[in-house]
């Protein structure tokens, strides 16, 4: 049971790149989120999904896309990389079946530069 | 749009003395209502929860927080701190589980 992996865990980005960071979640939770934590900002919600095919936005979507195209997986796209987008990105799961305990990611560290 | 408030940013205390984190909330209905821990470099750790019943909710690490309507309040305490309770404490509410508001954290330094 792998629980919520993240990939990749560090990476650097020069502005203006696309890329992905990935979740992968097995034990079949509904609800997926996206957050980012910057210094002294706490965690702030990215985007959001309860279940395959719905999303929605959280508190600071803008520059972010994600889509849920299956249960397990839950993809967080930055389309145009901003220097304002550094920050460390958590990926959770979570289920009412399951007690709604929320089960966080390792985090995945960007530098956009 | 809901907003959780940790007033402390910082605070240090004695090893063995005991502590007290605040929080507060806003939110109409009973939110759902959590505590993590995070270390330098690391990920979370869940340290309680609340959702209903009980207002007064047990924890790991011998760490219990009481739930208070009136006040909007979820504060965290600890009878007596190790040296290992350093870390930054994080409270965060939601409607559901999976759109959670956090308060922008405690930094905890114990004094040996």
């Amino acid at each position: 049971n792998a629980g919520v992996t993240q990939t990749p865990k560090f990476q650097v980005l020069k502005t203006g790149q696309s890329m992905t960071l990935q979740c992968a979640q097995d034990m079949n939770h509904e609800y997926m989120s996206w957050y980012r934590q910057d210094p002294g900002m706490g965690l702030r919600l990215i985007h959001y999904s309860v279940g395959a095919g719905i999303t929605d936005q959280g508190e600071v979507p803008n520059g972010y896309n994600v889509s849920r195209s299956t249960t397990e997986d839950f993809p967080l796209r930055l389309l145009s990389a901003a220097p304002s987008q550094t920050s460390v990105y958590f990926c959770a799961s979570s289920s009412s079946l399951a007690g709604n305990t929320i089960y966080f990611g390792e985090g995945s560290w960007l530098t956009v530069v | 749009a809901q907003s959780v408030t940790q007033p402390d940013i910082h605070i240090t205390v004695s090893e063995g003395a005991s502590l007290e984190l605040r929080c507060n909330y806003s939110y109409g209905a009973t939110p759902y209502l959590f505590w993590y821990v995070q270390s330098p470099g690391q990920g979370l750790q869940l340290l309680l929860k609340y959702f209903s019943g009980d207002t007064l909710v047990q924890g790991i690490k011998g760490f219990e927080a009481e739930f208070k309507r009136s006040q909007s309040s979820f504060n965290l305490r600890k009878p007596s701190v190790h040296w290992s309770d350093a870390a930054e404490y994080f409270c965060a509410s939601g409607a559901g589980s999976y759109q959670l508001t956090f308060g922008k954290g405690t930094k905890l330094s114990v004094i040996p």
